[in-house]
């Protein structure tokens, strides 16, 4: 079985600061790993994705996430923080499976970002 | 706008009842999946069609059914609804692969 653990609920940081939203994975074999963000009574956007290859991977709105496979932890990260950032933020998994067909995507949690003025 | 529409929005219902939620997925997508967000259960996976074929399906209750339609919209049919079913219910298509998903505005469901 796959799973995903965001072991924050709240993260506050200030405007300007550096952000870390923290997400640790369990899997069976090569992990693809996501984040996606949900503003209110919104749908969740893709914001970026570890297949394979450089361990840091960019995405949209300057966020970043470090793949660790020895830490089995894909963290999100970004500079410096924006009030706009402020959202849900959820971290996905999903593992290729012996028959060699993707498994099922597996969310977090999710963690609440509130980045204060 | 990620280029998956659900309709409609938002839709109050008495339990007891049968609703349909409609999603079409963005152009060229074959898979399309379904999931339920509660504030107590989380973003829950419910199920998953594939160019028509059922693929996967997650924790999706009996009472639930969905097909994939030849144009590849999909509808989600939810039956003898009660006050839990009340929530979020998100439409996601992607590409074949292990491909990020692209979620539509979602339907809220309210049971009453």
């Amino acid at each position: 079985a796959q799973s995903v653990a965001q072991p924050e609920d709240q993260v506050n940081v200030a405007e300007g600061n550096p952000l870390t939203v923290k997400c640790t994975y369990s899997v069976s074999g090569n992990p693809y790993l996501f984040w996606y963000v949900q503003y209110p009574n919104r749908g969740l956007q893709f914001l970026l994705k570890y297949i394979t290859g450089d361990n840091l991977v960019k995405g949209s709105y300057g966020f970043e996430a470090e793949f660790n496979k020895s830490q089995t932890s894909f963290h999100l990260k970004k500079p410096s923080a924006l009030v706009s950032d402020s959202a849900l933020y959820f971290c996905a998994v999903r593992a290729l499976g012996s028959s060699g067909s993707a498994r099922q995507l597996t969310f977090g949690s999710g963690t609440q970002l509130t980045v204060l003025p | 706008d990620s280029g998956v529409t659900q309709t409609p929005k938002h839709l109050i219902t008495a339990t007891g009842q049968r609703v349909t939620l409609r999603c079409s997925p963005r152009s060229g997508d074959l898979s399309v999946y379904w999931y339920q967000q509660s504030l107590d259960q989380g973003l829950q996976f419910l199920i998953q069609y594939y160019n028509g074929e059922e693929r996967a399906k997650g924790n999706i209750l009996e009472r639930f059914s969905a097909q994939q339609f030849p144009d590849l919209h999909s509808e989600l049919n939810l039956s003898s609804l009660e006050l839990g079913d009340s929530a979020l219910y998100f439409c996601a298509s992607s590409p074949a692969g292990p491909y990020e998903q692209y979620f539509g505005p979602g339907t809220r469901l309210t049971v009453t």
